[in-house]
Protein backbone atom coordinates (compact mmCIF):
# COMPACT_ATOMS: atom_id res chain seq x y z
CA UNK A 1 0.00 0.00 0.00
CA UNK A 2 0.82 3.11 -0.85
CA UNK A 3 1.47 6.06 1.79
CA UNK A 4 0.65 9.81 1.00
CA UNK A 5 2.93 12.18 3.64
CA UNK A 6 2.28 15.79 3.47
CA UNK A 7 4.06 18.23 4.65
CA UNK A 8 3.59 20.89 6.59
CA UNK A 9 0.98 19.81 8.84
CA UNK A 10 0.01 23.29 9.07
CA UNK A 11 0.99 26.55 7.09
CA UNK A 12 0.39 30.03 8.61
CA UNK A 13 0.78 33.00 5.66
CA UNK A 14 -0.83 35.61 4.80
CA UNK A 15 -2.82 36.83 2.48
CA UNK A 16 -0.75 38.02 -0.98
CA UNK A 17 2.45 35.01 0.16
CA UNK A 18 3.36 31.95 -2.01
CA UNK A 19 2.22 28.78 0.16
CA UNK A 20 4.29 25.80 -0.98
CA UNK A 21 2.90 22.34 0.50
CA UNK A 22 4.52 18.95 -0.19
CA UNK A 23 3.06 15.44 -0.83
CA UNK A 24 5.31 13.00 -0.52
CA UNK A 25 4.97 8.91 -1.73
CA UNK A 26 6.26 6.07 -0.35
CA UNK A 27 6.82 4.46 -3.16
CA UNK A 28 6.78 5.98 -7.17
CA UNK A 29 3.34 6.99 -8.23
CA UNK A 30 4.72 8.42 -11.46
CA UNK A 31 2.61 11.64 -12.53
CA UNK A 32 -0.83 10.14 -11.29
CA UNK A 33 -1.52 12.47 -8.26
CA UNK A 34 -4.37 14.62 -7.61
CA UNK A 35 -4.69 17.15 -4.87
CA UNK A 36 -7.52 18.82 -3.14
CA UNK A 37 -8.83 21.56 -1.35
CA UNK A 38 -11.16 21.09 1.21
CA UNK A 39 -12.91 24.02 3.63
CA UNK A 40 -15.54 23.35 6.64
CA UNK A 41 -18.99 22.48 6.21
CA UNK A 42 -17.97 22.17 2.22
CA UNK A 43 -17.40 19.71 -0.13
CA UNK A 44 -13.80 18.82 -0.86
CA UNK A 45 -13.16 20.43 -4.33
CA UNK A 46 -10.68 19.28 -6.61
CA UNK A 47 -7.77 21.49 -7.83
CA UNK A 48 -4.85 19.53 -9.66
CA UNK A 49 -4.71 16.02 -11.47
CA UNK A 50 -1.58 13.98 -12.67
CA UNK A 51 0.64 16.53 -10.89
CA UNK A 52 0.21 19.40 -12.94
CA UNK A 53 -3.01 19.82 -14.30
CA UNK A 54 -5.66 22.06 -12.96
CA UNK A 55 -8.97 20.68 -13.47
CA UNK A 56 -11.84 23.02 -14.48
CA UNK A 57 -12.32 26.10 -13.37
CA UNK A 58 -9.58 26.23 -11.24
CA UNK A 59 -7.62 30.00 -10.96
CA UNK A 60 -4.28 29.86 -12.40
CA UNK A 61 -2.54 30.81 -8.77
CA UNK A 62 -2.79 27.14 -8.35
CA UNK A 63 -0.04 25.02 -9.80
CA UNK A 64 0.95 21.51 -9.12
CA UNK A 65 4.41 20.12 -10.16
CA UNK A 66 6.55 16.68 -9.25
CA UNK A 67 6.59 12.86 -10.76
CA UNK A 68 7.53 10.04 -9.09
CA UNK A 69 7.66 10.09 -5.09
CA UNK A 70 7.84 13.61 -4.69
CA UNK A 71 5.17 16.43 -5.13
CA UNK A 72 4.07 20.43 -4.81
CA UNK A 73 1.57 22.02 -4.76
CA UNK A 74 1.85 26.01 -4.86
CA UNK A 75 -0.35 29.09 -4.28
CA UNK A 76 0.73 31.91 -5.59
CA UNK A 77 -0.43 35.57 -4.17
CA UNK A 78 -2.74 33.61 -1.24
CA UNK A 79 -6.68 34.76 -1.29
CA UNK A 80 -8.80 34.82 1.73
CA UNK A 81 -10.77 32.14 0.18
CA UNK A 82 -7.23 29.41 -0.28
CA UNK A 83 -7.54 29.50 3.43
CA UNK A 84 -8.48 25.77 3.83
CA UNK A 85 -7.02 22.03 3.95
CA UNK A 86 -5.27 20.71 1.61
CA UNK A 87 -5.34 16.60 0.64
CA UNK A 88 -2.77 14.58 -1.97
CA UNK A 89 -4.16 11.38 -3.46
CA UNK A 90 -2.47 8.86 -5.66
CA UNK A 91 -3.81 6.87 -8.05
CA UNK A 92 -1.12 4.60 -9.40
CA UNK A 93 -2.07 1.51 -7.08
CA UNK A 94 -4.89 0.26 -4.86
CA UNK A 95 -5.85 1.46 -2.52
CA UNK A 96 -5.91 4.95 -2.76
CA UNK A 97 -6.02 6.39 0.22
CA UNK A 98 -6.06 10.39 0.72
CA UNK A 99 -2.58 11.93 2.44
CA UNK A 100 -3.35 13.11 6.03
CA UNK A 101 -3.38 16.94 4.33
CA UNK A 102 -1.95 20.51 5.29
CA UNK A 103 -3.61 23.33 6.98
CA UNK A 104 -3.47 26.51 5.40
CA UNK A 105 -3.95 29.03 8.15
CA UNK A 106 -4.10 32.69 8.31
CA UNK A 107 -1.38 34.09 9.99
CA UNK B 1 -24.16 19.05 -15.03
CA UNK B 2 -23.19 16.10 -12.85
CA UNK B 3 -24.70 15.68 -9.33
CA UNK B 4 -24.56 13.75 -6.52
CA UNK B 5 -26.32 13.56 -3.45
CA UNK B 6 -26.10 11.09 -0.13
CA UNK B 7 -28.94 9.97 1.94
CA UNK B 8 -29.74 8.04 4.92
CA UNK B 9 -29.93 8.05 9.10
CA UNK B 10 -27.94 10.41 10.74
CA UNK B 11 -28.00 8.45 13.93
CA UNK B 12 -27.38 4.78 14.42
CA UNK B 13 -26.55 3.20 17.52
CA UNK B 14 -23.32 1.39 18.18
CA UNK B 15 -23.32 -2.15 16.78
CA UNK B 16 -25.85 -1.62 14.00
CA UNK B 17 -25.86 -1.40 10.64
CA UNK B 18 -25.48 1.94 8.43
CA UNK B 19 -26.78 2.11 5.07
CA UNK B 20 -26.47 4.93 3.15
CA UNK B 21 -27.49 5.97 -0.52
CA UNK B 22 -25.99 8.09 -3.34
CA UNK B 23 -28.07 8.79 -5.90
CA UNK B 24 -26.38 10.60 -8.90
CA UNK B 25 -27.51 12.36 -11.96
CA UNK B 26 -25.37 13.72 -15.37
CA UNK B 27 -23.92 10.41 -15.80
CA UNK B 28 -23.39 6.73 -16.42
CA UNK B 29 -22.09 3.66 -14.41
CA UNK B 30 -21.84 1.53 -17.79
CA UNK B 31 -19.20 4.14 -18.56
CA UNK B 32 -15.76 2.42 -18.97
CA UNK B 33 -13.44 3.82 -16.47
CA UNK B 34 -16.21 5.62 -13.80
CA UNK B 35 -16.74 4.65 -10.59
CA UNK B 36 -18.58 5.85 -7.37
CA UNK B 37 -16.78 6.21 -4.45
CA UNK B 38 -17.45 6.94 -0.96
CA UNK B 39 -15.12 9.03 1.53
CA UNK B 40 -15.88 10.09 5.01
CA UNK B 41 -13.98 12.83 7.73
CA UNK B 42 -14.41 12.25 11.11
CA UNK B 43 -14.67 15.46 13.13
CA UNK B 44 -11.28 17.26 13.33
CA UNK B 45 -9.76 14.60 10.53
CA UNK B 46 -8.56 14.13 7.89
CA UNK B 47 -10.65 12.58 4.29
CA UNK B 48 -10.80 8.32 4.42
CA UNK B 49 -11.53 6.75 1.43
CA UNK B 50 -13.63 3.75 1.91
CA UNK B 51 -14.18 2.32 -1.56
CA UNK B 52 -15.92 2.31 -4.51
CA UNK B 53 -17.22 0.53 -7.65
CA UNK B 54 -17.25 0.36 -11.18
CA UNK B 55 -19.82 -0.85 -14.10
CA UNK B 56 -18.75 -4.57 -14.66
CA UNK B 57 -19.20 -5.14 -10.26
CA UNK B 58 -15.61 -4.36 -9.64
CA UNK B 59 -14.99 -3.28 -6.51
CA UNK B 60 -12.09 -1.38 -4.30
CA UNK B 61 -12.40 -1.37 -0.09
CA UNK B 62 -10.23 0.35 2.10
CA UNK B 63 -8.04 -2.74 3.40
CA UNK B 64 -8.59 -1.33 7.00
CA UNK B 65 -12.64 -1.48 6.78
CA UNK B 66 -12.95 -4.14 4.04
CA UNK B 67 -14.55 -6.56 6.37
CA UNK B 68 -17.21 -4.34 7.38
CA UNK B 69 -17.99 -2.52 3.87
CA UNK B 70 -20.37 -3.44 0.98
CA UNK B 71 -20.81 -1.06 -2.10
CA UNK B 72 -23.57 -2.38 -4.10
CA UNK B 73 -24.71 -0.64 -7.11
CA UNK B 74 -28.62 -0.29 -9.15
CA UNK B 75 -27.89 1.42 -12.27
CA UNK B 76 -31.67 1.25 -13.42
CA UNK B 77 -32.71 3.95 -10.07
CA UNK B 78 -28.68 5.70 -10.49
CA UNK B 79 -28.06 5.12 -6.91
CA UNK B 80 -25.28 3.53 -5.23
CA UNK B 81 -25.71 2.35 -1.48
CA UNK B 82 -22.98 1.68 1.17
CA UNK B 83 -23.81 -0.27 3.73
CA UNK B 84 -20.87 -0.49 6.94
CA UNK B 85 -21.73 -3.02 9.60
CA UNK B 86 -20.43 -3.00 13.48
CA UNK B 87 -20.85 0.54 13.55
CA UNK B 88 -18.41 2.28 16.51
CA UNK B 89 -18.62 5.77 17.73
CA UNK B 90 -15.61 6.04 15.97
CA UNK B 91 -17.38 5.98 13.05
CA UNK B 92 -18.98 9.31 13.04
CA UNK B 93 -18.05 11.67 10.59
CA UNK B 94 -19.63 12.99 7.41
CA UNK B 95 -19.94 10.64 4.46
CA UNK B 96 -19.07 11.73 0.92
CA UNK B 97 -20.07 10.11 -2.57
CA UNK B 98 -18.14 11.06 -5.25
CA UNK B 99 -17.89 10.59 -9.30
CA UNK B 100 -14.81 8.97 -10.06
CA UNK B 101 -13.22 9.76 -13.62
CA UNK B 102 -10.73 7.86 -15.02
CA UNK B 103 -8.16 10.37 -14.99
CA UNK B 104 -9.24 13.13 -12.65
CA UNK B 105 -10.01 10.48 -9.91
CA UNK B 106 -13.21 12.31 -7.57
CA UNK B 107 -13.78 15.62 -9.42
CA UNK B 108 -17.74 15.72 -8.44
CA UNK B 109 -18.61 15.10 -4.74
CA UNK B 110 -21.90 15.08 -3.30
CA UNK B 111 -22.50 17.68 0.07
CA UNK B 112 -22.14 15.47 2.41
CA UNK B 113 -24.15 13.71 5.07
CA UNK B 114 -23.25 13.62 8.82
CA UNK B 115 -23.62 10.50 10.43
CA UNK B 116 -23.68 10.36 14.16
CA UNK B 117 -23.15 6.75 16.47
CA UNK B 118 -24.48 6.73 19.62
CA UNK B 119 -26.67 5.14 21.71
Amino acid sequence: EIVLTQSPATLSLSPGERATLSCRASQSVSSLLAWYQHKPGQAPRLLIYDASNRATGIPARFSGSGSGTDFTLTIDSLEPEDFAVYYCQQRSSWPIPFGQGTRLEIK
Amino acid sequence: QITLKESGPTLVKPTQTLTLTCTFSGFSLSTSGVAVAWIRQPPGKALEWLGLVYRADERHYSPSLKTRLTITKDPSKNQVVLTMTNMDPLDTGTYYCAHRDPVKIFDYWGQGTLVTVSS
